[in-house]
């Protein structure tokens, strides 16, 4: 299966704070997602971006096919936004390939 | 609306008892997924369904069943299980092949 790499494995802000997460995969891909798991363990869904940018509020992303990557950018950063934040992806098969995670904690 | 739906969100089973995981979408989506997340994994493919009637094995079926006699609701079964199904299941389902996927809230199962 394709293999997903997200960076930094761990990642500690100050609120107010901006930062950016990375997703490599090895394959093309027909899909790629990114979710948050909040510390309730539910998954969240942030975007579903197999190619180009997307805004939600303080949340972007983009993602470059041709070159293996996708980014997740945080702006002005809050606590509530701490967790895990997973990237996943798909293409010929039917399974989402998952990357182990960024886990991001935000401080008052 | 309420998307995708787990029953239940807690268990604890003694090894060699079996038990049923309920998951129900109200999207009707076409495929549905079952999933395992073990700790400081991402999630991993046991079974999915593309569509009513139909089952696949994914990346971890061993001791897992599973059935779609409905459009809208997926089961996953253990018929006797073991300490290392201990884990925390996701029920997922999308519309089509690669198009986006919901999760349900999750199952945490700990066999004893």
């Amino acid at each position: 299966g394709i293999q997903v790499e997200q960076s930094p494995p761990d990642l500690i802000l100050q609120e107010g704070a901006n930062s950016t997460l990375r997703c490599n995969f090895s394959d093309s891909v027909n899909n790629l997602q990114w979710f948050h798991q909040n510390p309730w363990g539910q998954l969240i869904n942030l975007f579903y971006i197999p190619s180009g940018t997307k805004q939600n509020g303080r949340l972007s992303a983009t993602t470059v096919a041709t070159e293996r990557y996708s980014l997740l950018y945080i702006s002005s950063s809050q606590t509530t936004d701490s967790g895990v934040y997973f990237c996943a992806v798909g293409n010929s098969g039917y399974a989402l390939n998952f990357g182990k995670g960024t886990s991001l904690l935000v401080t008052p | 609306n309420a998307g995708v739906t787990q029953t239940p969100k807690f268990r604890v089973l003694k090894t060699g008892q079996s038990m049923t995981l309920l998951c129900a979408q109200d999207m009707n989506h076409e495929y549905m997924y079952w999933y395992r997340q073990d700790p400081g994994m991402g999630l991993r493919l046991i079974h999915y369904s593309v569509g009513e009637g139909t089952t696949a094995k994914g990346e971890v079926p061993d001791g897992y069943n599973v059935s779609r006699l409905k459009k809208q609701n997926f089961l996953l079964g253990l018929e006797s299980a073991a300490p290392s199904q201990t884990s925390v299941y996701f029920c997922a389902s999308s519309l089509g092949h690669n198009t986006e996927a919901f999760f349900g809230q999750g199952t945490r199962l700990t066999v004893v």
